[in-house]
């Protein structure tokens, strides 16, 4: 398997502007990830998907924020509008279920201008 | 709501020293915990995971222990090398209360391994 994959790897836009973030998950697991990573908070977790159901969205931080699983290989987060604040890099990683070992996508890299 | 430490924040020790990354956990009710290591602008690499109920896991020169009743976890690299250069993550698995599992993570430990 080629691990999590994510796109784009990097992404410049203007404030305002639709941002989508895309995640294949590693085939056969059930526990999907979303993670914001910034230099003050570090890792903090958005949202988690269990068989394509969202379990527990706390972490997203406001409602210009959303995520969608339509299927169990492909998720995405929007930001709509995007704001400076939103920049970070943000990764999904994947496990069989949400007590096993998780694995990273490379991550995409947010600048938002 | 559970917080995790890492200390020292940076590290530069020379190659081939053995050496000990610290994590501190405030809640010892984890399912298990988990290292990471991270490259410059990569994602994060599972290294070593250990099961609430595991005092220790090996991986080459890699070692992990738990304490959980004292909320502790260390990562010694044992005969450092270059390539070791890496930010190195600790994140426990506990529940989040809201229905599931949750990895908090700790902001990491940088670790320069001068040639």
């Amino acid at each position: 398997d080629a691990g999590v994959i994510q796109s784009p790897r990097h992404e410049v836009t203007e404030m305002g502007q639709e941002v989508t973030l895309r995640c294949k998950p590693i085939s056969g697991h059930n526990s999907l990830f979303w993670y914001r990573q910034t230099m003050m908070r570090g890792l903090e977790l958005l949202i988690y998907f269990n068989n394509n159901v969202p379990i527990d969205d706390s972490g997203m931080p406001e409602d210009r924020f959303s995520a969608k699983m339509p299927n169990a290989s492909f998720s995405t987060l929007k930001i709509q509008p995007s704001e400076p604040r939103d920049s970070a890099v943000y990764f999904c990683a994947s496990s069989l279920d949400s007590r096993t070992e998780a694995f990273f996508g490379q991550g995409t890299r947010l600048t938002v201008v | 709501k559970q917080e995790v430490t890492q200390i020292p924040a940076a590290l530069s020790v020379p190659e081939g020293e053995n050496l000990v990354l610290n994590c501190s956990f405030t809640d010892s009710a984890i399912y298990n915990l988990q290292w990471f290591r991270q490259d410059p602008g990569k994602g994060l690499t599972s290294l070593l995971l250990i099961q609430s109920s595991q005092r220790e896991q090996t991986s080459g020169r890699l070692n992990a222990s738990l304490d959980k009743s004292s909320g502790r976890s260390t990562l010694y690299i044992a005969a450092s090398q270059p390539g070791d250069s890496a930010t190195y993550l600790c994140a426990v698995s506990g529940f989040s209360g809201a229905g599931s599992y949750q990895l908090t993570f700790g902001k990491g430990t940088k670790l320069s391994v001068i040639p």
